[in-house]
């Protein structure tokens, strides 16, 4: 079966860094997407991983180690715009199937 | 570029009446479309995937009987809920792949009454 694991919910001020943790164990592997959500709005794309490291992208950065089952998607200079659900998604197939864990919510602080 | 689009947005309807949603890559061919349901504070749960020319696939626990999903063009998928009931109010959000990326749309809104 596929698990995927990330906090439920994480805290910051503006300004400050934050890193959502991610761990998945699925029977087939082709990449590690991380989305962002708003509520009541579809998911955009943030990153892709499908060698190990890192990969960065402005504010943010993403990480990942296939043999641990591990990523992580890391926000720098955080914004009010960034609280949002960050969506862990591995790959599953070579049909690009996905599966998403069920999301940190990011609340950002003045 | 990479748009999909969905329709309707939100729709409101009877139990027991059916309701057909349309997934549009607006500037791309895709050969494989996705089918998501996310109910309130949870995630996107995964269920079909929609291949041109072909039967969908269905995760465990979907109904395929229940959720018609045809992908008669490239450009065009829709889900068909059948019969619906309140339970099936959710929101429904489709996907489209284009190479490794599924480019997502903007959801659509389900009221069963």
């Amino acid at each position: 079966g596929q698990n995927i694991d990330q906090p439920t919910e994480m805290t910051a001020t503006e300004g400050a860094i934050v890193q959502i943790n991610c761990t998945y164990q699925t029977s087939g592997f082709n990449g590690l997407f991380w989305y962002q959500q708003h509520a009541g709005e579809a998911p955009t794309f943030l990153s892709y991983n499908v060698l190990d490291g890192l990969e960065e992208k402005g504010r943010f950065s993403s990480f990942l180690s296939r043999s641990k089952g591990y990523s992580y998607l890391l926000l720098k200079e955080l914004q009010m715009k960034d609280s949002a659900s960050y969506l862990c998604a591995p790959s599953t197939d070579s049909w690009g199937k996905f599966q998403f864990g069920a999301g940190t919510q990011v609340v950002v602080t003045p | 570029g990479a748009v999909v689009s969905q329709h309707p947005s939100w729709v409101i309807c009877k139990s027991g009446t059916s309701v057909k949603i349309e997934c549009r890559s607006l500037d791309f061919q895709a050969t494989t479309m996705f089918w998501y349901r996310q109910f309130p504070k949870q995630s996107l749960m995964l269920m079909a995937t929609s291949n041109e020319g072909s039967k969908a696939t269905y995760e465990q626990g979907v109904e395929k009987d229940k959720f018609l999903i045809n992908h008669a063009s490239l450009t065009l998928s829709t889900l068909t809920v059948t019969s619906a009931h309140p339970e099936d109010s959710s929101f429904y959000i489709c996907s489209a792949k284009l190479a490794h990326e599924q480019y997502f749309g903007p959801g659509t809104r389900l009221t069963v009454t």
